[in-house]
């Protein structure tokens, strides 16, 4: 265990669904990342919160909308996906934005 | 645009062997090269990090060498194991922005 766990671990869900998925770091960091890892690409920074502020939004879509209430929890809220947005989520924590990053275990997310 | 390029995209070697993977980067404000090993099922580990100020750096069988000038870098596994089978991607860092961006990946497989 990396000290940042990911819930749940696997989401199906329908095209007009609200879902929120949740990251939880214990290593006391103050940086936050979600990343998506689809099949045959490169993992994509799609968000960093530092000290809970926004700091990076890599143009990711509007359906997409992130949560940062305290350096130790982050979410990702869904809205209206689409099916090509199925891909595994990945939370990450850093100390802050010069050091290692340490990442979950992801959620396998489906849309139908 | 691909900022990082990994290569091989899978390579199988025999136990004991030298597997080698290749990375290149274009932006020169990167200053922190990691690899990161990943297991099916399971989010991306640190496994061994570099910056560009050092040409080599050794961490038990991984070595990671780095060519400032060519702005490449590989990561090397000496007397590979068959449990050292899974993903490996190079990833660049640009201090103090969070950004970190991974190469495509390698699959590895050791065979027994």
């Amino acid at each position: 265990e990396t000290g940042v766990t990911q819930t749940p671990r696997h989401l199906v869900m329908g095209m007009t669904n609200k879902k929120s998925l949740k990251c939880e770091q214990h290593l006391g960091h103050n940086a936050m990342y979600w990343y998506k890892q689809s099949a045959k690409k490169p993992l994509e920074l799609m968000f960093v919160y530092n000290f809970k502020e926004q700091t990076e939004n890599n143009s990711v879509p509007s359906r997409f909308s992130p949560e940062c209430p305290n350096s130790s929890h982050l979410f990702l809220h869904l809205h209206t996906l689409q099916p090509e947005d199925s891909a595994l989520y990945l939370c990450a924590s850093s100390q802050d934005k010069n050091t290692e990053a340490f990442f979950g275990q992801g959620t396998r997310l489906t849309v139908v | 645009q691909q900022q990082v390029k990994q290569s091989p995209q899978s390579l199988i070697v025999q136990k004991g062997g030298i597997p080698i993977i290749n990375c290149a980067y274009e932006n020169t404000a990167f200053d922190y090269f990691p690899w990161y090993q990943q297991f099916p099922g399971k989010g991306p580990a640190l496994l061994i990090a570099i910056r560009p100020d050092v040409s080599e750096k050794k961490e038990g069988r991984f070595t990671i060498s780095f060519n400032k000038s060519a702005k490449q870098f590989s990561l090397h596994i000496m007397d590979s194991q068959p449990g050292d089978s899974a993903t490996y991607f190079c990833a660049a860092w640009r201090s103090n922005t969070g950004k970190l961006i991974f190469g495509q990946g390698t699959t590895l497989q050791v065979k027994p």
